[in-house]
């Protein structure tokens, strides 16, 4: 079974700080998602990377796949309240993303 | 445009009721799943489905059901439920060609 840590579990920040969050593991994954998942909701993907050293950005987010494809990070640049949810990775095993192995995610509180 | 709909939202079992947690997609994804959340641990997937007639288990199948009659539909089922089945459930879609997972907003169960 292949597992995914993120960390921190709990992030409490005032609004315009920065912000990291990780997510490693020992095995390697074909793809890797973000996800961000608002109370009463189900999760919402942000991205996906699929290429080792990938970098995406998503506005005030950026992305990362690790070199060897087995972590990832997600950082947050002048955080603001709206950036408040649960920030979940999921990594796809070889050759599918479909069956997917989720971290127990990050929950972010950014405050006004 | 519904997406993926889930009912009921909310549900209280007893031990050792059965029950089905209904899910509908209309986008013609041929791939559909159920996960359940736990905290502190993620998702993990419980059945899926690669298309009409084809199911198979994921990382916690045992004591769920699941049948996939049509494109559209993909119940889960609740033989006799328990106390470890208080969580919430999440179903699931994607399209055959794509990486794009759509989640429903997820169904509050609690066995007592």
């Amino acid at each position: 079974t292949q597992l995914l840590e993120q960390s921190p579990q709990f992030l409490s920040i005032q609004e315009g700080e920065n912000l990291t969050v990780y997510c490693n593991s020992s095995s390697v994954f074909s793809s890797l998602q973000w996800y961000r998942q608002e109370p009463g909701e189900g999760p919402v993907l942000l991205v996906t990377v699929v290429t080792g050293g990938e970098v995406k950005k998503l506005k005030r987010l950026t992305f990362q796949f690790g070199d060897a494809r087995k972590d990832s990070s997600l950082h947050i640049t002048a955080a603001q309240p709206g950036d408040t949810g649960l920030y979940l990775c999921a990594g796809g095993p070889s050759g599918s993303a479909r069956q997917l192995t989720f971290g127990s995610g990050t929950q972010l509180t950014v405050l006004p | 445009n519904a997406g993926v709909t889930q009912t009921p939202k909310f549900q209280v079992l007893k031990t050792g009721q059965s029950m089905t947690l209904q899910c509908a997609q209309d986008m013609n994804h041929e791939y559909m799943s159920w996960y359940r959340q736990d905290p502190g641990m993620g998702l993990r997937l419980i059945h899926y489905s690669v298309g009409a007639g084809i199911t198979d288990q994921g990382e916690v199948p045992n004591g769920y059901n699941v049948s996939r009659s049509t494109t559209e539909d993909f119940p889960l089922r609740l033989l006799s439920a328990a106390p470890s089945q208080t969580s919430v459930y999440f179903c699931a879609s994607q399209a055959f060609s794509g990486n794009t997972i759509y989640f429903g907003e997820g169904s509050w169960l609690t066995v007592v």
